[in-house]
């Protein structure tokens, strides 16, 4: 198995730009995570998605942040408008329903807002 | 959920047995003790999970001890890329309870 796949691994944008981040969970697994990575506030969870539905939102930043699963296989995170506080590295996991503390997580997709 | 409590940082000889405490007096009968990894620029990795009994799987060994008020994670023989921050997590298991709560865990370095 590839794991969960995540793109781009690196984003560079400017302020006011969408951005949009990409994520393929493992086949199979049907509870989905983004998570957001910085040094002030270490790891914090985003959004909780189980068989495609949104579960928990409360993670989610502002009404900038917006996540979608519309198949088992895709989500996306997407931020618009970008701010440079958005920067930080975004991590999508994924696991199977029932055994939700056992997540494998992708490699990631470092933004960076200038 | 228990708190955990863990040392900010480790050092170990490669191909030594790297120890890594971990603290959870107020950890509750149905909580799980789990363990992860994260190595530099990389995403956290599950390494194992137990409940009262020892574990052990390809990559470490899990060690509770009897009032479960505290764990080790063991890596029998570790090498350079053992190198990351190690996060022990308590939380029950599965269902509802999704959200993994990572601390600062131990940065674990693994020298030469």
């Amino acid at each position: 198995d590839a794991g969960v796949i995540q793109s781009p691994r690196h984003e560079v944008t400017e302020m006011g730009q969408e951005v949009t981040l990409r994520c393929k969970p493992i086949s199979g697994h049907n509870s989905l995570f983004w998570y957001r990575q910085t040094m002030m506030r270490g790891l914090e969870l985003l959004i909780y998605f189980n068989n495609n539905v949104p579960i928990d939102d409360s993670g989610m930043p502002e009404d900038r942040f917006s996540a979608k699963m519309p198949n088992a296989s895709f989500s996306t995170l997407k931020i618009q408008p970008s701010e440079p506080r958005d920067s930080a590295v975004y991590f999508c996991a994924s696991s199977f329903a029932g055994t939700e503390n056992i997540q494998y997580f992708g490699a990631g997709t470092r933004l960076s807002v200038l | 959920d228990a708190k955990t409590t863990q040392p900010p940082s480790m050092d170990c000889a490669e191909g030594r047995a790297a120890n890594l405490p971990c603290n959870h007096s107020t950890i509750s009968g149905n909580e799980y003790v789990y363990w992860y990894r994260q190595i530099h620029s990389q995403g956290p990795q599950y390494i194992i999970h137990g409940l009262k009994n020892n574990e052990t799987n390809e990559m470490a060994s899990l060690i509770i001890t009897e009032d479960r008020k505290s764990s080790t994670l063991i890596l029998p023989h570790a090498t350079l890329r053992d190198t990351a921050v190690y996060y022990c997590i308590v939380r029950d298991s599965g269902g509802s309870n999704y959200k993994l709560t990572f601390g600062k865990g131990t940065l674990l370095t693994v020298n030469p």
